[in-house]
């Protein structure tokens, strides 16, 4: 099984500043990575898959990046709505499908 | 718009047997594979299922193999998870979600609202 581990489990950053959070996999996922948005009391929402390519409806500041077994999600310019849990997924060679633990985004 | 709607769950005794249900509807829903994901309290998120359109490719977490079975009504448009021999670490929150690939098995863009299992003597 792929374990994906993610960096940091708590990040603070101010409103409009930048953010960067890290998965790394276990074993080389290819391409085959997604990043997900979940807030409290609601269903996660899907951000990016394919390691870079953006969902549909999901605004530009939301970037990722990586291949094999290093990834990262960036938000550009954090808005107040953006404050959330953030889970990496692989889906590589299902199954099983894997999550990493998740990053807390925290204001600062 | 796409909605994916689950029910059954319930507080259930260790040793017991419970089956979600999930009702999709605005996609096509025998093009797409399904997942079923859950997330204990307070916790993270945990992949448990997935069933390929047409059935033939179906996966489980090693947590869940050999006590969940995963079956889909493409007559229906819904989804299913048997759930046996619950233990007390089958306790979540159990997503259902549509993949976002057609034909395929990648990954879920679409999730519903959830249905909490609760077992507990």
């Amino acid at each position: 099984e792929i374990v994906m581990t993610q960096s940091p489990a708590t990040l603070s950053v101010s409103p409009g500043e930048r953010a960067t959070l890290s998965c790394r996999a276990s074993q080389s996922v290819s391409s085959n990575l997604g990043w997900y948005q979940q807030k409290p009391g609601q269903a996660p929402r899907l951000l990016i898959y394919g390691a870079s390519t953006r969902a549909t409806g999901i605004p530009a500041r939301f970037s990722g990046s990586g291949s094999g077994t290093e990834f990262t999600l960036t938000i550009s310019s954090l808005q107040s709505e953006d404050f959330a849990v953030y889970y990496c997924q692989q889906y590589n060679n299902w199954p099983p499908i894997t999550f990493g633990q998740g990053t807390r985004l925290e204001i600062k | 718009e796409v909605q994916l709607v689950e029910s059954g769950g319930g507080l259930v005794q260790p040793g017991r047997s419970l089956r979600l249900s999930c009702v999709v509807s605005g996609f096509t829903f025998d093009e797409y594979a399904l997942h079923w994901v859950r997330q204990a309290p307070g916790k993270g998120l945990e992949w448990v299922s997935g069933i390929s359109w047409n059935s033939a490719s179906i996966g489980y977490a090693d947590s869940v193999k050999g006590r969940f079975i995963i079956s889909r009504d493409n007559a229906k448009n819904s989804l299913y998870l048997q759930m046996n021999s619950l233990r007390a670490d089958d306790t979540a929150l159990y997503y259902c979600a549509k993949d976002i690939t057609i034909f395929g098995v990648s990954l879920p863009d679409y999730w519903g609202q959830g249905t909490l299992v609760t077992v507990s003597s």
